[in-house]
């Protein structure tokens, strides 16, 4: 079945720091592939999605490319603030919608 | 912009009770979907119905069922509470039939089972 890797966490930075968060994917067929991002209590948020094979998703500052070859979508953001402190989850969709999730990946920025 | 609504955001039930979540998705979205997060964990799928009618099924328990009515809200009713459905339930809805749609998440409804 289809499944998310990501890597685990929890990654702390510094601020200003750049930002690499892996994730790879097994699927069958051309799946979707998005970021969500959950902030402390609440819901989960769309962050970048990317439908096809080279497509680069991109939202304040993260950007996440669909690599079909190396069945991965990894996320980067070059200079990471405190406020983007959150979990980070890559995941799947197929044709059938239902969303495929990674385990979530901790992000603490320091000041 | 309207957003999905989730209600109630907060539940507290003991066990073998019954629960009822709401789920109100935005305006022209004929698309609900049902995730559950436990304490730490990943969102998992449990169900989703696609004009009032379902259209895919995850791990949801047999002691779950969920329905979407004419006006495309849906409700996932919880009985026999078990300690381990304590988690965080997430409705999501997306416009349409097509595939590889966007999801909107609600804020999600904590429920607790003591």
């Amino acid at each position: 079945g289809n499944s998310v890797t990501q890597m685990e966490g929890p990654v702390t930075l510094s601020e200003e720091a750049f930002l690499t968060i892996n994730c790879t994917y097994t699927a069958t067929g051309y799946p979707s592939l998005f970021w969500y991002v959950q902030y402390p209590g609440e819901g989960l948020q769309l962050l970048l999605k990317a439908t096809k094979a080279d497509d680069k998703g991109s939202n304040k500052g993260f950007e996440a490319t669909y690599r079909k070859e190396t069945t991965s979508f990894h996320l980067e953001k070059g200079s990471v603030q405190v406020s983007d402190s959150a979990v980070y989850f890559c995941a799947l969709s197929d044709e059938g919608n239902k969303l495929v999730f990674g385990a979530g990946t901790i992000l603490r920025v320091k000041s | 912009a309207a957003g999905v609504i989730q209600s109630p955001r907060h539940l507290i039930k003991e066990k073998r009770e019954t629960a009822t979540l709401k789920c109100y998705p935005i305006p022209r979205h004929d698309t609900v979907y049902w995730y559950q997060q436990g304490p730490g964990q990943d969102p998992q799928f449990l169900i989703s119905f696609y004009e009032k009618m379902q259209s895919d099924k995850g791990s949801i328990p047999d002691r779950f069922s969920a329905q979407q009515f004419s006006d495309y809200h849906s409700e996932l009713n919880m009985s026999s509470l078990e300690l381990g459905d304590s988690a965080l339930y997430f409705c999501a809805s997306s416009p349409g039939g097509a595939p590889y749609n966007e999801q909107f998440f609600g804020p999600g409804t904590r429920l607790t089972v003591l």
